[in-house]
């Protein structure tokens, strides 16, 4: 079992729908990550988090350190969010473990 | 961006050849990093670097040297390439206080081995 879970692994979704992509971990952490991945494109960071809930725009990471799950929501979906969104925990060791990340592609 | 560009961006190379990749930062970054990214698998760490001709090993070093001579580049070497390194390597950066860092990735390098 991979220490990083991540689903689903592949999300289509319509133009404007909410999205939730999950992200389970097994091990202790100092912080979660979650990176977004544009087709052929770089990795960037979207969020780090210690606890409860950040906000960026239409984005939204939560994390609940008792279960070992943190979720990134996108409201109001659009075409460019179409992108593999990573999820990685840092652990005690500052090693980071990644998930094999949600492939997420959003129809006009 | 954290100022990470990395070098060469393509390559294609046959099976035996040596390959150097580079990555360049221009904010004096104490930690660097290599991964290597394959369908099916999460970014995978191959090595690290902690200061000036401070390296150590990650999950995925076999046929993989690095070298950190100075603070703003780390070399990865593939000393005899073969066509199970054809993968795309990112390098990056981390960036932080207070026991909470970031990452930052460069653009990464798509390498094929025929």
């Amino acid at each position: 079992k991979n220490e990083v879970e991540q689903s689903p692994q592949n999300l289509t979704a319509q133009e404007g729908e909410f999205i939730t992509i999950n992200c389970s971990y097994s091990v202790g952490i100092s912080a979660l990550h979650w990176l977004q991945q544009h087709p052929g494109g770089g990795i960037v960071s979207l969020f780090m988090l210690s606890s409860g809930k950040k906000k960026h725009g239409r984005l939204i990471a939560t994390i609940n350190i008792q279960e070992k799950h943190s979720s990134l929501h996108i409201t109001a979906s659009h075409p460019r969010d179409s992108a593999v969104y990573i999820c990685a925990a840092r652990n005690r060791d500052d090693k980071i473990i990644f998930g094999k990340g949600t492939r997420l592609h959003i129809l006009p | 961006d954290a100022g990470i560009t990395q070098s060469p961006r393509h390559k294609v190379t046959e099976t035996g050849t040596p390959v150097t990749l580079r990555c360049h930062q221009t904010e004096n970054h104490r930690y660097m990093y290599w991964y290597r990214q394959d369908p099916g698998h999460g970014l995978r760490l191959i090595h690290y670097s902690y200061g000036v001709k401070d390296t150590d090993k990650g999950e995925v070093s076999d046929g993989y040297s690095v070298s950190r001579s100075k603070t703003e580049d780390f070399l990865l070497t593939l000393e005899s390439a073969t066509s199970s390194q054809t993968s795309v390597y990112f390098c990056a950066i981390s960036e932080g206080t207070g026991g909470l860092y970031e990452q930052y990735f460069g653009p990464g390098t798509r390498l094929t081995v025929t």
